[in-house]
């Protein structure tokens, strides 16, 4: 998606080594945000960040960190990776009129923890 | 609470119209949104509605809104092979710190 990047966009791991996964906009955006999409379960809202330096806990954030230290660049880190951490994971942006239309997505990560 | 409720699968043929439906729990949702994901790929915004519309067009898509019984659907007239998608309602109001998803429908269109 224009303005939006993820990488990598394919990679397996194994259990219990430290993976991170980068998000990076050119958009100038304030909000950024990791989902994770599983089958029957929708997006779930891992972490998300309204400011650099500035980042909050969404619904499934045990076993994630975060860090954003530049606008454009929003980092998920799984600290041990285990099995159920599999999963495809979607950053999003959104701009100060985030009610109104939403957010852009990134192509997604498709991690495999083995 | 939170939750966003849709039928995961909705299989079609090509030229009929399709409805995909959604319920959600809250009321104070401001913004309800529909996404498409194609194969492989990220979620695209298709269209949104603020709460105190009952109905928006858009080209081939028209969703209506039911507030009392918190209900949104999206309908596509004359569906196209390229329609098939997983298609995601979305919920969200003003504070709230991001957008609530539902688990998606599947739609198979049939040539």
């Amino acid at each position: 998606d224009a303005g939006i990047t993820q990488s990598p966009r394919h990679k397996v791991t194994e259990t219990g080594t430290p993976v991170t996964l980068r998000c990076h906009q050119t958009e100038n955006h304030r909000y950024m945000y990791w989902y994770r999409q599983d089958p029957g379960h929708g997006l779930r809202l891992i972490h998300y960040s309204y400011g650099v330096k500035d980042t909050d806990k969404g619904e499934v954030s045990d076993g994630y960190s975060v860090s954003r230290s530049k606008t454009e660049d929003f980092l998920l880190t799984l600290e041990s990776a285990t099995s159920s951490q599999t999963s495809v994971y979607f950053c999003a942006i959104s701009g100060p009129d985030r009610d109104v239309y939403g957010y852009t997505f990134g192509s997604g990560t498709r991690l495999t923890v083995v | 609470g939170e939750d966003v409720e849709q039928s995961l699968f909705l299989s079609v043929r090509e030229g009929d119209s399709s409805v995909i439906n959604c319920t959600y729990t809250d009321s104070s949702s401001t913004y309800l949104y529909w996404y498409k994901q194609e194969p492989g790929a990220g979620l695209q915004l298709l269209t949104y509605i603020f709460s105190n519309m009952d109905m928006k067009q858009d080209q081939r898509l028209t969703v209506l809104l039911n507030k009392k019984d918190k209900h949104l659907s999206l309908r596509i007239a004359d569906t196209q092979t390229g329609d098939s998608a997983i298609y995601f309602c979305a919920e969200s109001y003003t504070g709230r710190r991001a957008l609530t998803f539902g688990s998606g429908t599947r739609l198979q269109v049939q040539p």
